[in-house]
């Protein structure tokens, strides 16, 4: 089955600064790429996703990087704000009735 | 997400003792799922529903079992509970057709085994 990896598992960043997550995943039959984001004490919610027919997607402040070739995907994050402090899992899916997998997830912490 | 509910919010229970935590929604969606959230392993899928009559196992379903009553609930039994259950327990929604659409997570239930 599909496994999905995140690295690194925890990040800082200073106020003001970008922050870059990357998962990798292993099956090339993905085509399904969300990201969550799980704040202290929440539950995960979407914040962005993107099928396997793009490359990027943007939504204000953060974007979503896609390689195929290389199966691995990112979440950019840029002028970052101690309320995008959170956790945050990337996931992967085959499509229509697959499930997805979710990555370990990562901690970002922005420092004021 | 006040669409989707679960109860109870928190429990603690005893070894041995048989637990069953609900979901219930209001989203009108075909699919409902399980997981379990433990850290530093991220959430993990133990069962999955994707209309009323269907039932499948996730990657962990070994000591759980699932009963999806109506479209709108979906339950996660424990029939004799173990101390490594201890995690925190979301479920979650999400339209039928198309495993693209958005996954809507309920608020959990933060599960103690002792």
């Amino acid at each position: 089955g599909e496994n999905v990896e995140q690295h690194p598992s925890t990040l800082s960043v200073q106020e003001g600064d970008s922050a870059v997550i990357k998962c990798t995943y292993s099956d090339s039959a993905s085509n399904y790429f969300p990201w969550y984001k799980q704040e202290l004490g929440k539950r995960p919610q979407l914040i962005i996703d993107i099928r396997s027919n793009v490359g990027e997607k943007k939504d204000q402040r953060i974007a979503v990087t896609l390689n195929k070739t290389a199966k691995h995907f990112s979440l950019h994050i840029t002028e970052t704000q101690p309320e995008d402090s959170a956790v945050y899992f990337c996931a992967a899916s085959m499509g229509a009735n697959s499930k997805l997998t979710f990555g370990k997830g990562i901690t970002l912490s922005v420092r004021p | 997400d006040a669409d989707v509910t679960q109860t109870p919010r928190n429990r603690i229970t005893k070894t041995g003792k048989r637990i069953m935590l609900e979901c219930s929604q209001t989203k009108g969606h075909d699919r409902m799922y399980w997981y379990r959230q433990d850290p530093g392993l991220g959430l993990r899928l133990i069962y999955y529903s994707f209309d009323v009559k269907d039932i499948n196992k996730g990657e962990i379903s070994d000591g759980y079992s699932v009963s999806r009553q109506a479209q709108a609930k979906f339950s996660l039994s424990l029939e004799s509970a173990i101390p490594n259950q201890t995690a925190l327990y979301f479920c979650a929604t999400q339209e039928g057709g198309r495993a693209t659409d958005t996954q809507y997570f309920g608020p959990g239930t933060r599960l103690t085994v002792l």
